[in-house]
């Protein structure tokens, strides 16, 4: 079973204005992070953002929030404020203890393009 | 701070040819591994360290080898490249193997098999 779901293949958003990026989780752990990272062009991952399960407070990051939903298991990222360098393919993962190799599970992606 | 770096950035080999991606940390890290990704595949873990003498296999580990002499450097051994090696391999590091610990990736390396 797929352990993150990004639907979202591709979004574009005008400078400027804030978006919203879909994550949804399949664990039966209740321990377990959740992580965003970026990926621009260059090709490089890019660690934006952490949220533990047990956080109650939803984690922010200068632009970048997430929205965290345990009981839905969504983690949506938020981007407020959006600038042209923004623009790359976003990635939600997980780790979860239970996982004998300690990896992060990676979603699909999502391609945000920011128009001018 | 250089984090995790990895050499070479690109990489082009023959059928059966042998390498060595090189990936290095400077931030205590004991958790290290190995990534590729492909298109429509997403990225996939290859094989991991969980501390210096210590590895083990990921999901996708056949044709690599790793090994973990010291806790900086965490080498990937391609033994006789196949065209289905053709990847973007990333090294990716964190403080620990728990789950609270955040990965940190190198830049990557495009590698080519013809």
């Amino acid at each position: 079973a797929q352990k993150i779901t990004q639907t979202q293949p591709g979004m574009f958003v005008q400078e400027k204005e804030a978006v919203t990026l879909d994550c949804t989780y399949d664990t039966s752990d209740q321990s377990y992070g959740l992580f965003w990272y970026k990926q621009p062009s260059s090709g490089e991952m890019i660690f934006l953002i952490y949220q533990g399960s047990y956080d109650e407070q939803n984690a922010t990051e200068g632009r970048y929030s997430l929205n965290f939903q345990k009981a839905r298991k969504s983690a949506n990222l938020v981007i407020s404020a959006s600038q042209l360098g923004d623009s790359a393919m976003y990635f939600c993962a997980m780790r979860e203890p239970r996982s004998n190799d300690y990896k992060l599970s990676f979603g699909a992606g999502t391609t945000v393009t920011v128009r001018a | 701070n250089a984090g995790v770096t990895q050499t070479p950035k690109f990489q082009v080999l023959k059928t059966g040819q042998s390498m060595t991606l090189q990936c290095a940390q400077d931030m205590n890290h004991e958790y290290m591994s190995w990534y590729r990704q492909d298109p429509g595949m997403g990225l996939r873990l290859i094989h991991y360290s969980v501390g210096a003498g210590i590895t083990d296999q990921g999901e996708v580990p056949n044709g690599y080898n790793v090994s973990r002499s010291t806790t900086e450097d965490f080498p990937l051994r391609l033994l006789s490249a196949a065209p289905s090696q053709t990847s973007v391999y990333f090294c990716a590091s964190s403080h620990s193997s728990s789950y609270n610990s955040p990965l940190h990736f190198g830049n990557g390396t495009r590698l080519t098999v013809t």
